[in-house]
């Protein structure tokens, strides 16, 4: 069972354009929500991240929102250009033992944004 | 800044070879984790290293191993490699707790792509 669950799975925005991905969890327990964006055959890069505590959080172009009532959170690309064109995972963390923080990882969103 | 180094980059075995794969995390993080994706996937975590000390263990076969080492970098061993092996190998670092970091935050390595013919 997929513990967060992420939306869509593939997504094409014209340049300018809003891009919005949508994730979705289960575990109350999670505190910590990371953003990734992966091209092929790279590496993720953490791209923004926000705690439960917080409703939103914009960094650049980039802005996380947060509704922990709803156990919801989304990413949003504002004014997106084909080299935001990546895929973009979403995940949850909780502490465990020590320093550990296991990534529970959405299934990704591939986006492709049109010039 | 320094990243995250993984060799080799790629790899080509044999089934039923045996591959190490190595992690050097960047300099002062103390927290290593594994994970592997496969094709159009999401990664899936194998196993975590705190101060040298397995954390926590994920999907990873009985046919792996992993350890971390006393200048924290980490190596998995892989052996009796299977063709379902092929997949993208990434190693991420985090730092410990302090005033400018949280500890909270995993930062990737280019990854080291296995492939088992």
């Amino acid at each position: 069972q997929q513990q967060v669950k992420q939306s869509p799975q593939s997504l094409i925005v014209q340049k300018g354009g809003i891009s919005i991905i949508n994730c979705a969890y289960e575990n109350t327990a999670f505190d910590y929500f990371p953003w990734y964006q992966q091209f092929p055959g790279k590496g993720p890069a953490l791209l923004i991240a926000i705690r439960p505590d917080v409703s939103e959080k914009k960094e650049g172009r980039f802005t996380i929102s947060f509704n922990k009532s709803a156990k919801q959170f989304s990413l949003h690309i504002m004014d997106s250009q084909p080299g935001d064109s990546a895929t973009y995972f979403c995940a949850a963390t909780l502490q465990s033992a020590g320093n550990n923080r296991k990534l529970i990882w959405g299934l990704g969103t591939s986006l492709a944004v049109n010039p | 800044a320094a990243g995250v180094i993984q060799s080799p980059r790629h790899l080509i075995k044999e089934k039923r070879e045996t591959a190490t794969l190595k992690c050097y995390p960047i300099p002062r993080h103390d927290t290593v984790y594994w994970y592997q994706q496969g094709p159009g996937q999401d990664p899936q975590f194998l196993i975590s290293f705190y101060e040298k000390m397995q954390s926590d263990k994920g999907s990873i076969p009985d046919r792996f191993s992993a350890q971390q080492f006393s200048d924290y970098h980490s190596e998995l061993n892989m052996s009796s490699l299977e063709l379902g092996d092929s997949a993208l190998y990434f190693c991420a670092s985090s730092p410990r707790p302090s005033g400018g970091a949280s500890g909270d935050e995993q930062f990737f390595g280019p990854g080291t792509r296995l492939t088992v013919l």
